[in-house]
């Protein structure tokens, strides 16, 4: 009930091109969606965030979609740069529960060519 | 200077040893965590602390033990390391509503 699902585990993409990272959770109690990015070296960060009341957040190159029914959530980096070479967690969290820490994915490291 | 700060930073220490790395924090959360991060096997949570006198065991607690000195201090102790606890250490720090993590720059520690 606590896992959250992250896949896949690393991803090769063309400069220019789109990645994706898909992530899928069971606990129908989780409302808060992040995802974080780490560079090497460094400890994560938050990216971007969602909500289920949307069904898609978007903030520069980088987009969550979300799918309720499906207990699907996705991050979508347009344009891929070398620079967003990082590894990409997604988690999820009951939000207002506010007892209960983040569950992370098992994380996507990203490598993005010239 | 950095928010959430962790030292040291780097560590090697031998099986057997007693070790403590510590975190503090400027940002004023309430809420601190420590995990751990093994290569594919992403961030694991070892123990977190919602106020100066709460303490919590998070999935892979056995073999660490967690002081929480204050609301900006949270240190953890491997009481006797063995070489299967060499890995990436993060301290991170959320607020009451427990959203947004910050996480220190981590602590690399090698037991041999």
């Amino acid at each position: 009930q606590q896992q959250v699902k992250q896949s896949p585990q690393s991803l090769i993409v063309q400069k220019g091109g789109i990645s994706i990272i898909n992530c899928a959770y069971e606990n129908t109690a989780f409302d808060y969606f992040p995802w974080y990015q780490q560079f090497p070296g460094k400890g994560p960060a938050l990216l971007i965030a969602i909500r289920p009341d949307v069904s898609e957040k978007k903030e520069g190159r980088f987009t969550i979609s979300f799918n309720k029914s499906a207990k699907q959530f996705s991050l979508h980096i347009m344009d891929s740069q070398p620079g967003d070479s990082a590894t990409y967690f997604c988690a999820a969290s009951p939000f207002f529960s506010g007892n209960t820490p983040l569950v992370f994915g098992k994380g996507t490291r990203l490598s993005v060519i010239a | 200077d950095a928010d959430v700060t962790q030292t040291p930073r780097n560590r090697i220490t031998k099986t057997g040893k007693r070790i403590m790395l510590e975190c503090s924090q400027t940002k004023g959360h309430d809420r601190m965590y420590w995990y751990r991060q093994d290569p594919g096997l992403g961030l694991q949570l070892i123990y977190y602390s919602f106020d100066v006198k709460d303490i919590n065991k998070g999935e892979i607690s056995d073999g660490y033990s967690v002081s929480r000195q204050a609301q900006a201090k949270f240190s953890l102790s491997l009481e006797s390391a063995i070489p299967n606890q060499t890995a990436l250490y993060f301290c991170a720090t959320s607020g009451t509503r427990g959203d947004t993590q910050y996480f220190g720059p981590g602590t690399r520690l090698t037991v041999l």
